[in-house]
């Protein structure tokens, strides 16, 4: 159980373009995930806190017209990295919190690498 | 000061040695805290909860010390297949993370 997935794995595209990542578990509901962003030999940076059915919590100096984060049911949000820039290439992952998780425990995606050229 | 801190190693040390990383946390209103083991480029997988009280999985031993706000892992008889990033995180809702610490387990 707690099985979280992200597709795509790897993407790379054109400066200028915007990419969608999806996060879904598989076989729980998520009322709460969680994006991260993890740059090589660094600690995982939070982006945001997503809710399902309401607007997303962004971390200090996250820009949310730039990360579109959207949680439309309790098994998939979506991170939409818009007009991508070479310094937005990363490793982002999303993590995802069982409904009925007693301690708080997240479960994470494997991650899609970005690459902007 | 970053919200949780670790040394980041490397820890270099043969197979069958016992060793012990420590995480420190700033903010007092954490609630829960884990350890998440993370391989090169994949995505961490939880490890084990931390509780007051300890927390044993096998060879592996998580405390938490709340009044010092400090969070251990003790890995005993280590194998070549514990070498990977152990990252400590803990939070109120969401997880906030260190650095991670890096142990390499040779023959």
């Amino acid at each position: 159980g707690a099985v979280v997935s992200q597709h795509p794995s790897r993407v790379i595209c054109k400066s200028g373009t915007s990419v969608k990542i999806e996060c879904r578990s598989l076989d729980f509901q998520a009322t709460t995930m969680f994006w991260y962003r993890q740059f090589p030999k660094q600690s995982l940076m939070l982006m945001a806190t997503s809710n399902e059915g309401s607007k997303a919590t962004y971390e200090q100096g996250v820009e949310k017209d730039k990360f579109l984060i959207n949680h439309a049911s309790l098994t998939l949000s979506t991170l939409t990295v818009t007009s991508a820039h070479p310094e937005d290439s990363s490793f982002y992952i999303c993590s995802a919190r069982m409904r009925s998780a007693p301690n708080n425990e997240q479960f994470f995606g494997p991650g899609t690498r970005l690459t902007v050229l | 000061r970053k919200e949780v801190e670790q040394d980041p190693g490397p820890f270099n040390v043969p197979e069958g040695a016992t060793v012990a990383f420590n995480c420190t946390y700033s903010n007092s209103a954490s609630q829960s805290f884990f350890w998440y083991r993370q391989d090169c480029r994949k995505e961490p997988k939880l490890l084990m909860s931390v509780y007051s009280s300890g927390n044993e999985d096998g060879r592996f031993t998580a405390q938490l010390n709340r009044a010092s706000q400090y969070i251990s892992l003790l890995i005993r008889d280590s194998k070549l297949s514990d070498s990977a990033t152990y990252l400590c995180g803990g939070g109120r809702t969401a997880l906030i993370f260190g650095k991670g610490t890096t142990l390499s387990v040779s023959s």
